[in-house]
């Protein structure tokens, strides 16, 4: 099945670093979703986009869709230990009634080094 | 607001059987998608469900199928299990109403066939 491609795949970085990710695609979504998933659980939603060139942020996360609608990136800031986890972009091809599916990114995960 | 919710958390099946899953949505979200998710292929789209019908499919063989009931409820069923099949199985609802469709996940359900 198809996979966008996420990099980086994994992270080790110290806490309070700042981290960066982005999200690639060969076709044009009209919105894009970045989730976290902890072990065990289903993803939880993080930033939600729909306007290509928009800046959303949620508290020390800040997501930007591309204005290729190609892509996306995710930006958090002075990480913490609950940071941890996998971060997965999500895109979907049309915002109109009757498209509901979403196709995922390869995954970033985060590790925090003590 | 309740979340979605996902029964049963754990399966253990063998090799030919049969399984029902069953994913029930945040109140009022009208659409049902199913995910599975594998270390090798990540989060793949099943199908999604809007009113009791089937709207889309992925790319799944015919032992992968799933129905909704009037109250939004969905169900997932894999028929003649395959050693390939063990995954978590994560079931999301949205609204489906106008411009903004975001997906919320379930804990989902984690299938071990033996």
């Amino acid at each position: 099945g198809q996979q966008l491609n996420q990099s980086p795949q994994s992270m080790f970085i110290q806490e309070g670093e700042d981290v960066s990710m982005n999200c690639t695609s060969s076709s044009i979504f009209n919105t894009w979703l970045w989730y976290k998933q902890d072990p065990g659980e289903g993803p939880v939603l993080l930033i939600a986009l729909y306007k290509a060139g928009e800046l959303t942020s949620n508290g020390r996360l800040t997501a930007q869709f591309g204005i290729t609608r190609k892509d996306s990136f995710l930006n958090i800031s002075a990480s913490i230990p609950s940071d941890v986890g996998i971060y997965f972009c999500a895109g979907q091809a049309s915002t109109n009634f009757g498209n509901e599916k979403l196709t995922f990114g390869t995954g970033t995960r985060l590790t925090i080094i003590p | 607001k309740a979340g979605v919710t996902q029964t049963p958390r754990y399966l253990i099946k063998t090799r030919g059987q049969q399984v029902t899953l069953s994913c029930s949505p945040i109140s009022g979200h009208r659409s049902v998608s199913w995910y599975q998710q594998t270390p090798g292929q990540g989060l793949q789209f099943l199908f999604e469900y809007f009113s009791e019908t089937q709207r889309n499919k992925g790319n799944f063989p015919g032992r992968f199928s799933g129905r909704q009931f009037s109250n939004s409820r969905s169900e997932m069923n894999v028929s003649t299990l395959e050693l390939g099949d063990s995954a978590l199985y994560l079931c999301a609802s949205s609204l489906a109403s106008g411009r903004y469709n975001e997906q919320f996940f379930g804990p989902g359900t984690r299938l071990t066939v033996l």
